[in-house]
């Protein structure tokens, strides 16, 4: 059972314009949202995170929205660079349990130069 | 400062084999956690080790093992290998075991069974 969903496997974006990778959980018990970046052959890279108790969280040209009621969070990037084609990783965690994370299955963004 | 590295990074073994994976965590971090990733899937948590105790196991089976030694370095071991066992295994590491701490994960190893 995925308690974290992509529903979009990619995206593609010009180069300047703003990108919006989404995410959706089933558990309630989730507290602490994070969003990881991969490049081939590489492990996933930390990007940001956002506890429950906040709905936005911004670094940078990197912005992470919360939205409890609907169990749903999005990734903003502003403005999107070719340097950010990647696969983006959707994860959560109950942050006073232990940090065993689930994970989306990803969104491959493409930035297009 | 050297991050999370795992070895090997690549093997190929044949069904039935057992397998020994390695991960060295940041210096410093206490806790190791290791996730497998299947191609087209997200990480999916198998193990995590604190202190070289166990603090956390997925929904494996038990031919998975891990363990930790004393100086945080940690092993995980998959007994009688299946085709579906082929993936990208992830070694992450983090200063504590608390849902709080963000995951400092290594380049991974790719295991195929063949």
């Amino acid at each position: 059972d995925q308690q974290v969903k992509q529903n979009s496997p990619s995206l593609s974006v010009q180069e300047g314009r703003i990108s919006i990778l989404n995410c959706d959980y089933t558990n309630s018990m989730f507290d602490y949202f994070l969003w990881y970046k991969k490049y081939p052959a590489e492990g996933p890279t930390f990007l940001i995170s956002i506890s429950s108790i906040k709905d936005k969280n911004e670094d940078g040209r990197f912005t992470v929205f919360l939205n409890k009621s609907a169990k749903h969070l999005s990734l903003h990037i502003v403005p999107s660079q070719p340097g950010d084609s990647a696969v983006y990783f959707c994860a959560a965690s109950v942050r006073t349990g232990a940090n065993n994370l689930f994970f989306g299955t990803g969104t491959r963004l493409t930035v297009i130069p | 400062d050297a991050g999370v590295t795992q070895s090997p990074t690549h093997l190929i073994k044949t069904r039935g084999q057992q397998v020994t994976l390695r991960c060295s965590p940041i210096s410093g971090h206490k806790s190791v956690s290791w996730y497998q990733q299947v191609l087209g899937q997200g990480p999916q948590f198998i193990f995590q080790y604190y202190e070289k105790e166990e603090r956390g196991r997925g929904n494996f089976p038990d031919r998975f093992s891990a363990r930790q030694f004393p100086n945080y370095s940690s092993e995980l071991n998959v007994n009688a290998l299946l085709l579906g066992d082929s993936a990208l295994y992830l070694c992450a590491s983090s200063l504590t075991p608390s849902g709080a701490n963000v995951l400092t994960f290594g380049a991974g190893s790719r295991l195929t069974v063949l």
